[in-house]
């Protein structure tokens, strides 16, 4: 059981650029979320979907673009990056409902990306 | 709308002393989870404990415990016998299930000396 995968771990880009950071979780969640973390910041939702085909807006959506076409799977993409996109952002799955629900969300291991 | 703040930006302790990180919340809800999560060095968002707010017994897991006052909306965690490895940053969350959304504090930077 790998969990939840990031990938790539870093990356850097110039203004301008676009680029999709790959997320994949492998234990069968329906709901998955991408954040991204700032400095004194906490982590701030951007992102999320509660199962295959269904996506909605967090705290802080603009610039990123997401698909949900399976339920393993959840890319972000940056359309157009800028300096204010660097940051390190993490993928989170949970489960939905059930016994089993509680909120607790499982983390990827996150990618620092910087935009020069 | 939820809110979750941390008033502490970094804490230091002595190896094996004991250390309380502070949480407070805001929301209108009755029925809700509480976490803290821990953010090593390496990065890895790490749950340490978790509290259901039903439950008027406060959480432990062995060397980690929490003070629940929920009429107060606080949500404290002791770390007793500090260890270099707690070393790390700490999260305060807060999870509603009619909203579905993992709400963070800023974090607190505790920092365990030899």
């Amino acid at each position: 059981n790998a969990g939840v995968t990031q990938t790539p771990k870093f990356q850097v880009l110039k203004t301008g650029q676009s680029m999709t950071l790959q997320c994949a979780q492998d234990m069968n969640h329906e709901y998955m979320s991408w954040y991204r973390q700032d400095p004194g910041m906490g982590l701030r939702l951007i992102h999320y979907s509660v199962g295959a085909g269904i996506t909605d807006q967090g705290e802080v959506p603009n610039g990123y673009n997401v698909s949900r076409s399976t339920t393993e799977d959840f890319p972000l993409r940056l359309l157009s990056a800028a300096p204010s996109q660097t940051s390190v952002y993490f993928c989170a799955s949970r489960v939905s409902w059930g016994p089993q629900h509680s909120g607790e969300q499982f983390f990827g291991p996150g990618t620092r990306l910087t935009v020069l | 709308a939820q809110t979750v703040t941390q008033s502490q930006p970094e804490m230091s302790v002595q190896e094996a002393e004991t250390v309380t990180l502070s949480c407070t919340y805001d929301t209108s809800e009755n029925n809700y989870y509480l976490f803290w999560y821990k953010q090593p060095p390496s990065r890895q968002m790490i749950l340490v404990i978790r509290q259901e707010a039903y439950k008027q017994q406060n959480a432990t897991e062995n060397r980690f415990s929490v003070n629940f006052q929920k009429a107060a909306k606080s949500f404290s965690l002791k770390i007793s016998d500090s260890q270099l490895g707690d070393t790390a940053m700490y999260f305060c969350a807060f999870f509603a299930g009619n909203t579905g959304k993992l709400i963070f504090g800023q974090g607190t930077t505790l920092q365990v000396k030899p």
